[in-house]
């Protein structure tokens, strides 16, 4: 299975500031059509997980555009340009080029 | 709007079973791979199963093949989970997911495994 190891474990962020956690793979995640199929999440306290990022940069639907997802071969990083409160949460990569879907050991964001 | 709505968990001895049920409505069910995701208390995610749109593929994570099934009901809009054999270590909230891509979760349901 392929292992994702998210850095670092624990983030506290003063507000306003920004914030970023990487993710590698332990294999690349090129699939055989030339996509990456490599997502983000963010699990608040209490909640489900929310799908943030899809396919290493792309944004869902409602998600604020201070935060942004960048990467390739096997690492990848998902920014905060300015943390605000509800931002506190863990956050979770993914992968589901190859199979199984496996997830990196998620980050805590918190408030300094 | 799409919703996921779990059900079906609760509280059970080692050895014991469970029959974990989601309510798919707000879109066309029967197109979709549906996925069971797991995660035990403050601990991460795990997949634990996957079925196909027609239910002709199924697959597990190895520590729950032989004791789990997932099985699906196009014309009720419904995914199951029937686990088996129980372990304390089975002990999570279960949450019902949409495609593999993760766009769509239920709230999840908690399942305690305990004597």
């Amino acid at each position: 299975d392929v292992v994702m190891t998210q850095s670092p474990l624990s983030l506290p962020v003063t507000l306003g500031q920004p914030a970023s956690i990487s993710c590698r793979s332990s294999q690349g995640l090129v699939h055989s059509d030339g996509n990456i199929y490599f997502n983000w999440f963010q699990q608040r306290p209490g909640h489900s997980p929310r799908r943030l990022i899809y396919k290493v940069s792309n944004r869902d639907s409602g998600v604020p555009d201070r935060f942004s997802g960048s990467g390739s071969g096997t690492d990848f990083t998902l920014e905060i340009s300015r943390v605000e409160a509800e931002d506190v949460g863990v956050y979770y990569c993914m992968q589901i080029t190859h199979w199984p879907e496996t997830f990196g050991q998620g980050t805590k964001l918190e408030i300094k | 709007e799409v919703q996921l709505v779990e059900s079906g968990g609760g509280l059970v001895q080692p050895g014991g079973s469970l029959r974990l049920s989601c309510a798919a409505s707000g879109f066309t069910f029967s197109d979709h791979w549906m996925i069971w995701v797991r995660q035990a208390p403050g601990k991460g995610l795990e997949w634990v199963a996957s079925i196909k749109q027609d239910g002709s593929d199924k697959y597990y994570v190895d520590s729950v093949k032989g004791r789990f099934t997932i099985s699906r009901d196009n014309a009720k809009n419904s995914l199951y989970l029937q686990m088996n054999s129980l372990r304390v270590e089975d002990s999570a909230v279960y949450f019902c997911v949409r495609d593999n891509n993760g766009a769509y979760w239920g709230q999840g349901t908690l399942v305690t495994v305990s004597s």
